[in-house]
């Protein structure tokens, strides 16, 4: 069964605007934790920003917060005033605590472009 | 921050032969380092869990005799994709986590491998 999903395989904004990447999550864990990694061209993976499962408060990182609804199950990215830099693949992921190696599980990914 | 060296970046090999790939965890230990593939345009998917001293731990349906993991050091995993065929090309990244479970996921920058 799909753990993580995006629904949106792609996504574009005009420059300086804010855009919203959704990304919902299935899991039955209670203490789980939930990440956002940029892939530009070169294909390195670029950690943005993370949110546990017990956190109250929205993570923030900069342009970057994460809109985490816990009922609803879902942790959509927020990209305040895009840069033509944002332009990318941006995949959600989560940490699977199962197992004992805290794996991170990826969704299908967004990509993003970043109009002038 | 943490850092994570992949090597080589891209590799060109003819079918049959075998092919290694170096990832490094350059200024932190690493217990456990995770392998992924991915394909064109699509996410990422994880191949198998390396533990430092122990066997792998792969993901169903990744062949093991296949895909041979090493962890022999706490800085120091490899993949030998063994008897190479061009279906195996793909990119590969690895990634190792510092400490704790809601670090991030540090990567490599992924080799490339095209088997001709």
């Amino acid at each position: 069964a799909q753990k993580i999903t995006q629904t949106q395989p792609g996504m574009f904004v005009q420059e300086k605007e804010a855009v919203t990447l959704d990304c919902t999550y299935d899991t039955s864990d209670q203490s789980y934790g939930l990440f956002w990694y940029k892939q530009p061209s070169s294909g390195e993976m670029i950690f943005l920003i993370y949110q546990g499962s017990y956190d109250e408060q929205n993570a923030t990182e900069g342009r970057y917060s994460l809109n985490f609804q816990k009922a609803r199950k879902s942790a959509n990215l927020v990209i305040s005033a895009s840069q033509l830099g944002d332009s990318a693949m941006y995949f959600c992921a989560m940490r699977e605590p199962r197992g004992g190696y805290n794996k991170l599980i990826f969704g299908a990914g967004t990509r993003l472009a970043v109009h002038p | 921050g943490a850092v994570v060296s992949q090597h080589p970046s891209r590799v060109i090999c003819k079918s049959g032969t075998s092919v290694k790939i170096e990832c490094r965890s350059l200024d932190f230990q690493a217990t456990t380092m995770f392998w992924y593939r991915q394909f064109p345009k699509k996410s990422l998917m994880l191949m198998a869990t390396s533990n430092e001293g122990s066997k792998a731990t792969y993901e169903q349906g990744v062949e093991k005799d296949k895909f041979l993991i090493n962890h022999a050091s706490l800085t120091l995993s490899t993949l030998t994709v063994t008897s190479a065929h061009p279906e195996d090309s793909s990119f590969y990244i690895c990634s190792a986590r510092a400490t704790g479970g809601g670090s991030p996921l540090h990567f490599g920058n992924g080799t490339r491998l095209t088997v001709t």
